[in-house]
């Protein structure tokens, strides 16, 4: 059974500042891994996805890195802001199978 | 373009009670996936369906819950008799189609007194 863990659960770093989030899931068999962003009291909004052949993406100030082997994922921000503040969940979609197992998401809080 | 929308936003039922919840599509989806997202924890898929038909309903909890998509968009998750324990926010999402990239909505937040 996959199972997803993202760490830390909360980040509070000060703005101008980059930052990782990690990503680790247990079965490496996967078709693709998808990271997300939710505010609260809203839904998901997909940030960036990469396939399983693929090592990074890129989306603006968002580099997430895929290293299937080992089973982990990095979602980096560069020159975060007050915006960027978030929980920011990771999701994979494993072979055979349509659903996406979610982690319990990182909290992030950019400060001013 | 729209995106998937959900209705209600919120819905607030008593125990013993029957609810359907509604999900719109992007048009041209073919996929469509209901989560259930508890607090402070990541969603949990229950079931998924290409086109008309169901092709994953294993997580659907146990019989009260169901789920149809009649003409291939619109779908309505059903839940009979609910419990306290069904109070969660459920998400919709849908995809172009296989292995895509899923588009969630803004979720329908159930409360069971």
């Amino acid at each position: 059974k996959q199972e997803v863990t993202q760490i830390p659960a909360a980040l509070s770093v000060p703005e101008g500042e980059n930052l990782v989030l990690n990503c680790s899931f247990t079965d490496s068999a996967i078709y693709n891994l998808q990271w997300f962003r939710q505010d609260p009291g809203k839904g998901l909004t997909s940030l960036l996805l990469i396939q399983s052949s693929q090592r990074e993406q890129t989306s603006g100030r968002l580099n997430a890195s895929l290293d299937k082997s080992s089973g982990r994922s990095t979602l980096y921000i560069a020159a975060s802001q007050p915006g960027d503040s978030a929980t920011y969940l990771c999701a994979v979609c494993g072979r055979g199978a349509q659903k996406l197992v979610f982690g319990q998401g990182t909290r992030l809080t950019i400060n001013p | 373009g729209a995106g998937v929308s959900q209705t209600p936003s919120n819905k607030v039922t008593e125990k013993g009670k029957y609810v359907e919840l509604r999900c719109d599509p992007i048009s041209g989806h073919t996929a469509l996936y209901w989560y259930r997202q508890s607090l402070g924890q990541g969603p949990e898929f229950l079931i998924y369906f290409q086109g008309t038909g169901a092709a994953d309903d294993s997580g659907l909890p146990n019989d009260r819950f169901f789920a149809v998509r009649p003409e291939g968009s619109v779908s309505t998750l059903k839940i009979q008799r609910t419990e306290r324990g069904d109070s969660a926010v459920y998400l919709c999402a849908s995809s172009l189609g296989l292995f895509n990239e899923q588009f969630f909505g803004p979720g329908t937040r159930l409360t069971v007194l």
